[in-house]
C-alpha cells in the first residue's frame, strides 16, 4: 500500500462546478498536512495548509480526519485557472514529506 | 526574499556524461529536500539533509547519485555516470521546523530538468 494514496482522476468539471479531492495516508504518526498544487511542467506550490480538523481559504475547504488518516479538499465555483493537479503531501515532523501521486483537475468553459 | 533557486533549469546531456545540479535553499533554512519526478510518475523522495548533514538518503536510487551540503547553505546532487532513466525533473526543496509547533511547510525550487539522450 502506498504512503499517501489519492482519488486517480482526471476530474473534468464545467465552470462554476463545486469539486472535492479525497486523500489518506497510512502513518498515523503524520503529524503535517498539505494541498499542493502543480501546473504543467512547473514546481509544486502550496495551496493549503491542514493542522487541525480543517480550513477555508476562499472556495478552498480542506478537511482532516486523523482517525480515519483522512484528508479531503473542496473547491466550490470553480474557476478555469483552478486546472491543474493537487497534490496531498503528508510530513512527519523532523521527516521527510511525502507525496501523493496527484489528482488532475481540468475545468472547462 | 529569494525563494528556493535552481540551476540549471533545463540540461541536456549524453548517456554516460556527469551532470551537476545545484539548489540554494531559502535563507535560514535547515532543511533541504531533493525530489524526482520522472515522466508519468509521482514525486519520489530522493534525500534529506539538515543543515550539512544527511538526515535520510533512503531514496537515492543508487550510488551514481551523490548529493553534498557543505557548510549547511547550497547543496549539489550530481549524477554520474548519467543514464537514460535519470530522466526527469530534479526539484530541491527546504523548510525550517517551527519549534514547538511541529510544523514546517515545504517550498519548492522551479526544478532542474534533466534529459539523458
Amino acid at each position: 500500500r502506498k504512503e499517501v494514496e489519492q482519488d486517480p482522476g482526471p476530474f473534468n468539471v464545467p465552470e462554476g462546478a463545486t469539486v472535492a479531492f479525497n486523500c489518506t495516508y497510512s502513518n498515523s504518526a503524520s503529524q503535517s498536512f498539505f494541498w499542493y498544487r502543480q501546473d504543467c511542467r512547473k514546481e509544486p506550490k502550496l495551496l493549503m495548509s491542514v493542522y487541525s480538523s480543517g480550513n477555508e481559504d476562499g472556495r478552498f475547504t480542506a478537511q482532516l480526519n486523523r482517525a480515519s488518516q483522512y484528508i479531503s479538499l473542496l473547491i466550490r465555483d470553480s474557476k478555469l485557472s483552478d486546472s491543474a493537479t493537487y497534490l496531498c503531501v503528508v510530513n512527519y515532523y523532523g521527516q521527510n514529506f511525502v507525496f501523493g501521486p496527484g489528482t488532475r483537475l481540468s475545468v472547462l468553459p | 526574499e529569494a525563494g528556493v533557486t535552481q540551476f540549471p533549469s533545463h540540461s541536456v546531456i549524453e548517456k554516460g556524461q556527469t551532470v551537476t545540479l545545484r539548489c540554494d535553499p531559502i535563507s535560514g533554512h535547515d532543511n533541504l529536500y531533493w525530489y524526482r519526478r520522472v515522466m508519468g510518475k509521482e514525486i519520489k523522495f530522493l534525500l534529506h539533509f539538515v543543515k550539512e548533514s544527511k538526515q535520510d538518503e533512503s531514496g537515492m536510487p543508487n550510488n551514481r547519485f551523490l548529493a553534498e551540503r557543505t557548510g549547511g547553505t547550497y547543496s549539489t546532487l550530481k549524477v554520474q555516470p548519467a543514464e537514460l532513466e535519470d530522466s526527469g525533473v530534479y526539484f530541491c526543496a527546504s523548510s525550517q521546523d517551527i519549534p514547538g509547533t511541529g510544523r514546517n511547510t515545504i517550498y519548492f525550487g522551479e526544478g532542474s530538468w534533466l534529459t539523458v539522450v
